[in-house]
């Protein structure tokens, strides 16, 4: 089973500041990771996804996440933030079963990014 | 082109009433899925289809029944409201494996039960 840990429920920033969620995962096999944002009173929308390959990925609304497998983070930053990116992020796991097609998403608890004038 | 689409937006239940909560997708995705989203606790799978014609529970089964009554519509059904299931619900369809691999969601159905 997997499971995923964002680190601040909440963070604060003032706009134009640079900004990083953290994003801890566990799982015994290969994984698939993504960050989802979600607007207030809206769905879920895919910033970005580290399936293989370069470990810096980049999303959309210039946010960016790192994968590293050592330390079983996927880190999700942007160097300046506007007050637009006001929302709750998610950072979710899919583990690769062998054979398998589940694909299913375990989801972090979110972290509230607030971005102050 | 729609995505994904889900009805209702909103609904109000007394506790013991049934009700429905349809979702349909027109991206011909074989794999469609049920979360319930909570405060503090981020999103939880309810159930799941890998494909048509198969369901499979999720994180948090009890109390709800699905449907995959064809390629494009997956229902989730409350059989006797409790107000531990007010919450909102959103369904997901996937695409793909791979590099094409993603989740797309509905708008949500915010559901209070009473």
């Amino acid at each position: 089973a997997q499971s995923v840990t964002q680190l601040d429920s909440q963070v604060p920033v003032f706009e134009e500041a640079p900004v990083e969620l953290r994003c801890n995962y566990s799982s015994s096999v290969s994984v698939y990771l993504f960050w989802y944002v979600q607007y207030p009173n809206q769905g879920l929308q895919l910033l970005l996804k580290y399936l293989s390959g370069s470990t810096l990925v980049k999303g959309i609304n210039g946010f960016e996440a790192e994968f590293n497998k050592s330390q079983t983070s996927f880190h999700l930053r942007k160097p300046s933030v506007h007050i637009s990116d006001t929302a709750e992020y998610f950072c979710a796991v899919s583990a690769l079963n062998s054979g398998g097609s589940n694909y299913k998403l375990t989801f972090g608890k979110g972290t509230l990014l607030t971005v102050n004038p | 082109n729609a995505g994904v689409t889900q009805t209702p937006k909103f609904q109000v239940l007394k506790t013991g009433q049934s009700m429905t909560l349809q979702c349909a997708q027109d991206m011909n995705h074989n794999s469609m899925y049920w979360y319930r989203q909570d405060p503090g606790m981020g999103l939880r799978l309810i159930y799941y289809s890998a494909s048509e014609g198969t369901t499979d529970k999720g994180e948090v089964p009890n109390g709800y029944n699905v449907s995959r009554l064809n390629k494009r519509e997956f229902s989730l059904r409350l059989e006797s409201a409790a107000p531990s299931q007010t919450s909102v619900y959103f369904c997901a369809s996937r695409t793909g494996t791979g590099e094409f691999y993603e989740q797309y969601f509905g708008p949500g159905t915010r559901l209070t039960v009473t």
